[in-house]
């Protein structure tokens, strides 16, 4: 069964600072994996999904990538605004089954 | 705008109650979820749909029902309403996985139901 983790669990950080959200899996035979984003009391916004076959994904400040072999994704944010103050959710999908969602890293961004 | 959405918004039932989270999608996707969201439990899968008339049972489905009817549709009804379903509810879908045109999921905002 696929368990998803996310270290940290809540994160603080100056706006400015370049950094990086962990996402760990326990199934490495990932079909795809995807990042969303959730503003308080809002629903979940997705960012980017990476399928099996790709090592990383761009949209703008935002860099995901994926490593099958060791089990883990890393969303990293480039020059962090506070404007980026959101819980941040990955999300594993084995084919012929469903999303395992992780618990999610709380980031604020300090002005 | 198309996307998933999903009514009521906030919801405050007695106990014993009954009430159906109501959730459309305009973007002809097959597959629909339903799933809760608990203070730090991250999402729980209650009920997911591959088509219109076929609904499987998920992670955590007692005290509730579903149905598709149609493919834009898909309603999640609670039954005998218990304090332990206070929870934040969210309606999500997708098309096939592997398919041109998978994006993953979409969601919608959400509904926060609280039992007294």
């Amino acid at each position: 069964k696929q368990e998803v983790t996310q270290i940290p669990a809540a994160l603080s950080v100056p706006e400015g600072e370049n950094l990086v959200l962990n996402c760990s899996f326990t199934d490495s035979a990932i079909y795809n994996l995807q990042w969303f984003r959730q503003d308080p009391g809002k629903g979940l916004t997705s960012l980017l999904l990476i399928q099996s076959s790709q090592r990383e994904q761009t949209s703008g400040r935002l860099n995901a990538s994926l490593d099958k072999s060791s089990g883990r994704s890393t969303l990293y944010i480039a020059a962090s605004q506070p404007g980026d103050s959101a819980t941040y959710l990955c999300a594993a999908y084995n084919y012929g089954q469903n999303f395992v969602f992780g618990p999610g890293t709380r980031l604020s961004v300090l002005p | 705008n198309a996307g998933v959405t999903q009514t009521p918004k906030f919801r405050i039932l007695k106990i014993g109650q009954s009430m159906t989270l109501q959730c459309t999608q305009d973007m002809n996707h097959n597959y629909m979820y339903w799933y809760r969201q608990d203070p730090g439990m991250g999402l729980k899968l209650i009920y997911y749909s591959v088509g219109a008339g076929i609904t499987d049972k998920g992670e955590v489905p007692n005290g509730y029902n579903v149905s598709r009817s149609t493919t834009e549709d898909f309603p999640l009804r609670l039954e005998l309403a218990a304090p332990s379903q206070t929870s934040v509810y969210f309606c999500a879908s997708s098309t096939t996985a592997g398919t041109e045109a998978y994006y993953g999921y979409t969601f919608g905002s959400g509904t926060r139901l609280t039992v007294v």
